[in-house]
This record gives structure tokens, sequence and C-alpha cells, in this order.
């Protein structure tokens, strides 16, 4: 079975801190594939990156960067020099191209403060 | 420019009432999907379709049900409303297959069963 673990539920910094939101995942798929939302407090659901099982090079967009560690199961998200904005739900999700369970699962979300 | 619109955006209703909840996307994509949102629990998938006519049921099915008659289109209905099933309802779309590719999500529907 396909399973997504985000341990933080909820996470508080000061503006301009790193932050690291963790995700470990489960799944007997060879082939899957990896995703993080954003969930702002307006409420819409916003796709921030995706990743396949081939793929464990980290990715950096600006202050976003993405941690993916077979060995590990874990698919980290990095946020440097955090702003308020950032402030939202993150959730990882996880999906598998030839299981039965063909669909995206999603991890419970870890809800994210900044402070000023 | 395409979209994923879901309506209402808010409902109450009684328990015991039947309730549809239509979501309707302007991409042509194949896949769509209802997840509801329950705080401490993410995104759960409730039923999800890869084309007109198929429809497969996800984590949380109970107590709910689709059909898909056309590509735009996939309603979810709950027969009987209750109290359990008070929640934010997104719906999803997607093009490469809803494994692969990324999920289009409408705005939300908050339904309250009092």
């Amino acid at each position: 079975a396909q399973k997504v673990t985000q341990a933080q539920t909820e996470i508080s910094v000061v503006e301009k801190e790193d932050v690291t939101l963790d995700c470990v995942y489960e799944t007997r798929d060879t082939t899957y594939y990896l995703f993080w939302y954003k969930q702002p407090p307006s409420g819409e659901l916003v796709f921030l990156i995706r990743r396949n099982s081939f793929d464990e090079q980290n990715e950096i967009s600006g202050r976003y960067s993405w941690n993916f560690q077979k060995s590990t199961s874990s698919f980290n998200f990095t946020i440097t020099a955090s702003q308020v904005v950032d402030s939202a739900v993150y959730f990882c999700a996880l999906s598998g191209k030839y299981s039965s369970a063909s669909k995206i699962i999603f991890g419970s979300g870890t809800r994210l403060s900044i402070r000023p | 420019d395409a979209e994923i619109t879901q309506s209402p955006r808010h409902k109450i209703t009684e328990t015991g009432r039947q309730v549809t909840l239509a979501c309707h996307q302007t991409w042509n994509h194949n896949n769509m999907f209802w997840y509801r949102q329950d705080l401490g629990h993410g995104l759960r998938l409730i039923h999800y379709s890869y084309g007109v006519h198929d429809t497969n049921k996800g984590e949380v099915s109970d107590g709910y049900s689709v059909s898909r008659s056309n590509t735009e289109d996939l309603p979810l209905t709950l027969e009987s409303a209750a109290s359990s099933q008070t929640s934010v309802y997104f719906c999803a779309s997607s093009v490469v297959g809803g494994d692969t590719g990324e999920l289009f999500f409408g705005e939300g529907s908050r339904l309250t069963v009092l």
C-alpha cells in the first residue's frame, strides 16, 4: 500500500529563517512520482513540483529546494530565507504509475507559519 | 482560459438529504478526481474517473457516488448526507494520467451537514 507521512503537523519560524518540511513515503512500485502542493490561507491548492523515482537530483527554484533520497524514502522541502507569504499548509503526495491503486495519495500536511 | 469550477462553493444541508456537488473542467482532461479535506487527514481520495463512463472508488468512498457522462463533468453525490461528511471538497483534473501528471484543483466546496 502507498502511504505518505508528514510528521510535522505545524511549524512556526521567524521570517528569514530557513525551514525544512519533511516527507516520508512508502510504496512497492518501482516507478512512482512525488509531488509538493501549497495551500495558502485563501484555500486554493497550488502545484509546486513533481519528481519521478528515477531522478534523484536535487532541485532548486529560487528560495525553494527539494531533496529526494530513495535510500531513506524521503522527499524533503526546504525554504531558504522564509517570508511571511510562505505561510501556508504544504502537502506532499505520491502516485504510482503501474500499481492497482494508481492515483495520487496525499500526506496530512504541514502548517507553516512565518512570523514577521 | 481553461479552468475547473466547483459549485456550490458553500452549502448547508440537513442529515439525510441528498446533496450533489458539481465539478466542471474546460481543459478536456480525461482524468478527474474528488478529494475531501479534513483537519489532521490532509486530502483523501473519494472517487476518480479516467474517462467517460469510467468511475473508481477511492479510500473514503462510502456514502458517495459519482457518474461520468461526458469529459467535462464529474458530479459528486451524497445519497443521504451525514454529519461525518461535513468537510471541504476539492475536485481536480489531470491530463497525463492522474498518477503522473499535475493535478489542477477547483477552489473547493465547503459542505456543512447539520
